[in-house]
């Protein structure tokens, strides 16, 4: 069975704060590894890729743990243009397609 | 920039009736996608396609779904019997031929009453 899981929080953070996101998945043979975002209502936007080396892209970090199948994100200094859904999100098939865990809720405080 | 284009935005119909989801996938895109997300819940996959048929779908997607490329820019979906428990967020997707990322439309909000 394919399953994503997230800590769905929420999580509620000042301004400035450093928060981590963490997601496991079922499903040994995916292939890529994404994070993405989602606001209120909206669709879900591509924030970063993931690798097994680890990325960064700008106050964001992303790390993968395929001996785990462990993701997880890193959020520095946040803003309050960062309170959104973070979707943990992780490919099947020949195709790719994504398979989404349920998000975790961040929201930053004045 | 391009963008996948949703219509309607939000349909309201009743229970049994048959609704049709139009989507404007980009242009050069080959692999197009619906996912759905109920309320509160988690983005759930449908149905990809390519080359004109259906590569992979979900157990969600059963006989009461088809999809569709009518011409050379719309993407389909059908909904033939609407069920209350049909009632969502459904989002299309394409992806980029060269980095595989998917672009998503703002999405079609479907309410059956």
């Amino acid at each position: 069975r394919k399953e994503v899981e997230q800590d769905p929080g929420p999580f509620n953070v000042p301004e400035g704060a450093t928060v981590a996101f963490n997601c496991t998945y079922s499903n040994s043979a995916s292939q890529s590894f994404f994070w993405y975002r989602q606001d209120c209502r909206k669709e879900p936007k591509l924030l970063m890729s993931v690798y097994s080396s680890g990325n960064e892209d700008g106050r964001f970090t992303a790390q993968l743990n395929r001996a785990s199948q462990y993701i997880s994100l890193l959020i520095r200094d946040s803003k309050l243009s960062d309170s959104a859904t973070y979707l943990c999100v992780v490919t099947f098939g020949s195709q790719g397609n994504l398979i989404f865990g349920k998000g975790t809720k961040l929201s930053v405080k004045p | 920039e391009p963008e996948v284009t949703q219509t309607p935005s939000h349909q309201v119909t009743q229970m049994g009736q048959e609704v049709i989801l139009r989507c404007v996938p980009i242009s050069n895109h080959l692999y197009f996608y619906w996912y759905r997300q109920i309320l509160g819940q988690k983005v759930e996959f449908l149905v990809s396609f390519y080359n004109n048929e259906i590569s992979e779908k979900s157990e969600i997607f059963d006989d009461q779904f088809s999809v569709e490329r009518p011409d050379g820019s719309n993407f389909t979906l059908k909904i033939r019997s609407t069920k209350l428990e049909d009632s969502a967020m459904y989002f299309c997707a394409s992806s980029d031929p060269n980095t595989g990322e998917l672009f998503f439309g703002e999405g079609s909000r479907l309410t059956v009453l």
